[in-house]
């Protein structure tokens, strides 16, 4: 059974450039999260869908972030224009629903010079 | 917004030995998850505890849940190597909190 899959897993890009995570969550997963992870700030939650319909954007930083889930089976999560601050590993997670326990992709790892 | 922290944040401990980690969390939930991370890696769920007075087992790992104290520990038992790693609680609120992670480190 396939896990989380996201890519790329590894972005290097110059700062101002748009970035574009992708997700493609667990078969049969009606809940997609993404998270953010740095050193200073720990683990956050920036966005969860449910049934690809957006729940809770409040841990979105800023309008440069924007993400969509335009079937059950893709999430991008996009970062324009990107800025060295938003340098961070991104997690996407799905679960069957929002309570169970959530199946973490390998991550990103951008980094914005 | 509700609020999750752990301690400690950094453990290290002997192999052979029990600990207890602790996860506190500010506002009402019913719902509380453990996970592991190993350095450079994802997430990976531990256990899920769903009322007060649950308890998980997996091996050397054993999770508890106390809904009136709101508190959460994750016991140790007999600890090797294998289990360095970072633990994190989260809580389920109107969304999921991570707390800070607790760095565990087992030394030989």
């Amino acid at each position: 059974d396939a896990g989380v899959i996201q890519s790329p897993r590894h972005e290097v890009t110059e700062m101002g450039q748009e970035v574009t995570l992708r997700c493609k969550p667990i078969s049969g997963h009606n809940s997609l999260f993404w998270y953010r992870q740095t050193m200073m700030r720990g683990l956050e939650l920036l966005i969860y869908f449910n049934n690809n319909v957006p729940i809770d954007d409040s841990g979105m930083p800023e309008d440069r972030f924007s993400a969509k889930m335009p079937n059950a089976s893709f999430s991008t999560l996009k970062i324009q224009p990107s800025e060295p601050r938003d340098s961070a590993v991104y997690f996407c997670a799905s679960s069957l629903d929002r309570y169970r326990p959530q199946h973490f992709g390998d991550g990103t790892r951008l980094s914005i010079l | 917004e509700l609020k999750v922290e752990q301690n400690p944040l950094f453990l290290s401990m002997q192999e052979g030995k029990n600990y207890t980690i602790y996860c506190n969390y500010s506002t009402t939930s019913d719902r509380l998850y453990w996970y592991r991370q190993d350095p450079g890696k994802s997430l990976e769920s531990l256990f899920v505890l769903l009322s007060n007075g649950a308890v998980k087992q997996e091996g050397r790992l054993m999770a508890s849940l106390d809904t009136k104290a709101r508190l959460s520990t994750l016991h140790i038992t007999a600890a090797v190597h294998d289990l360095s790693a970072t633990y994190f609680c989260a809580v389920a609120g109107n969304q999921f909190y991570f707390g800070t992670g607790t760095s565990l480190t087992v030394i030989p």
